[in-house]
């Protein structure tokens, strides 16, 4: 099946640094690689889609220069969150397409997350 | 404006059956997911429907009506296990998701 990784899947880090995760498709190839943001008790938020070999689509409201997004291969894609504030303390998740999948790659798969503490 | 709305919490007891709803109002329609997640994990993939009717994988299932803008979770045979918030989302004409804000599901044995 499909199998996404992230790395870290926790990170605290002092306000002001800079912190990336990283994002793999395992067994597949990935075009496409789509990164969430979730708070506690709330739903994903769709912070930007990121497309191989190209520059990624941000959500309305997502600070691009905050949050650098790089897929330079088929199955890598990481997440920079630059001067990082407490306030951006998050559970972050990333997913990608199987363009395998028998639903001709519309599903989702998700990686297990990364849990963002800035102190 | 686009729209999923989903009860926000159910209880239901080990071993009953449970129906989770979903109602949306999207521009367009590309499919429906339903993802499970657990606590503190990351969702995972649990149904895809693009065609009316029922889509049926072991204990769960999941039915769409498009022209009701209407689908449903059904969960057979509960387990404990199975406590966790279930989520919602609509592909829409621009091939964009929709995310409902997700039901917590209780199970009590």
């Amino acid at each position: 099946g499909a199998v996404v990784s992230q790395h870290p899947s926790w990170v605290i880090c002092k306000s002001g640094t800079s912190v990336k995760i990283e994002c793999r498709s395992l067994d597949f190839q990935a075009t496409t690689m789509f990164w969430y943001r979730q708070f506690p008790k709330q739903s994903l938020m769709l912070m930007a889609t990121s497309n191989e070999g190209s520059k990624a689509t941000y959500e309305q409201g997502v600070e691009k220069d905050k949050f650098l997004i790089n897929h330079a291969s088929l199955t890598l894609s990481t997440l920079t969150v630059t001067s990082a504030h407490p306030e951006d303390s998050s559970f972050y998740i990333c997913s990608a397409r199987d363009s395998r999948a028998g639903d001709g790659g519309h599903t989702q798969y998700f990686g297990p997350g990364t849990r963002l503490t800035v102190l | 404006g686009q729209n999923i709305d989903q009860p926000t919490e159910m209880t239901a007891t080990e071993g009953a059956i449970v129906q989770i709803n979903c109602t949306y109002q999207t521009s367009g329609f590309n499919g429906l997911f339903w993802y499970q997640q657990h606590a503190g994990e990351a969702p995972t993939f649990l149904s895809y429907n693009v065609l009316d009717g029922l889509e049926e994988k072991g204990r769960f299932s999941s039915f769409l009506s498009r022209s009701k803008g209407y689908s449903y979770l059904l969960l057979k045979e509960l387990q404990m296990k199975d406590s966790a918030s279930y989520l919602c989302a609509v592909r829409d004409s621009n091939y964009q998701l929709i995310w409902g804000a997700g039901t917590k599901l209780i199970i009590k044995p």
